[in-house]
């Protein structure tokens, strides 16, 4: 069965880095999307994409942030300047754009991001 | 924008008991309402969806619920047994390929 895939599963960094986490969508998907999940709480949208731009995003998703569709296959999440506040664990999904098909997004397993 | 609240935040039963847990949504916009399952570690796993067509869905010991009037919707697991253990959210969209707000969830706990 198809699934979404997230590298690295665990990012460590120093506050003020520059972290980029990557995620590979389910192949036939053209909808993306990042959340976050800030320790024992809920999940939380980031952003969602499609064909090329942002199509949503929350105001958690400051200057800070950008996401990009560097190729065929790859979607990803830059932070520029990491702060404490942003440890948690990044979900990246995607869903289909096949009529309400496009509704049901599923999650990668996540990247949990510890920043010191 | 949309307001999800989810109860019970834990829920403890034993093997072979029903368990249910319920959602409140705020956007009467609002017609996709998803349930995923959480386990430790791992990313949420799609379970059962229903949209707002549809008053109640069952796939095998799971089924949900949607009261549109009340703005509720409700997830049932009959027979539980053990690997039911984890972390349910229940969410809720407005459209298609729509951003999904969660709710807080639920820890259940099915005890031998």
């Amino acid at each position: 069965e198809p699934e979404v895939t997230q590298t690295p599963s665990h990012q460590v960094t120093q506050m003020g880095q520059e972290v980029i986490l990557r995620c590979v969508p389910i192949s036939n998907h053209l909808y993306f999307y990042w959340y976050r999940q800030i320790l024992g709480q809920k999940v939380e949208f980031l952003v969602s994409f499609y064909n090329n731009e942002i199509s949503e995003k929350s105001e958690i998703f400051d200057d800070q942030f950008s996401v990009e569709r560097p190729d065929g296959s790859n979607f990803t999440l830059k932070i520029r300047s990491t702060k404490l506040e942003d440890s948690a664990m990044y979900f990246c999904a995607s869903s289909s754009t096949r009529g309400r098909e496009a509704d049901t997004q599923y999650f990668g397993p996540g990247t949990r991001l510890t920043v010191l | 924008g949309e307001n999800v609240e989810q109860h019970p935040s834990t829920l403890s039963v034993q093997e072979g008991d029903s368990a249910v847990i319920k959602c409140t949504y705020s956007d009467s916009a609002s017609n996709y309402f998803p349930w995923y399952k959480q386990e430790l570690g791992k990313g949420p796993q799609l379970i059962i969806d229903i949209r707002s067509n549809v008053g109640e869905k069952k796939d095998q010991r799971i089924a949900v619920t949607l009261n549109k009037t009340a703005k509720h919707f409700s997830l049932h697991i009959t027979e539980t047994q053990p690997e039911d253990s984890a972390v349910y959210f229940c969410a809720a969209s407005t459209g298609t390929a729509s951003k999904l707000t969660f709710g807080t969830g639920t820890r259940l706990q099915v005890t031998l």
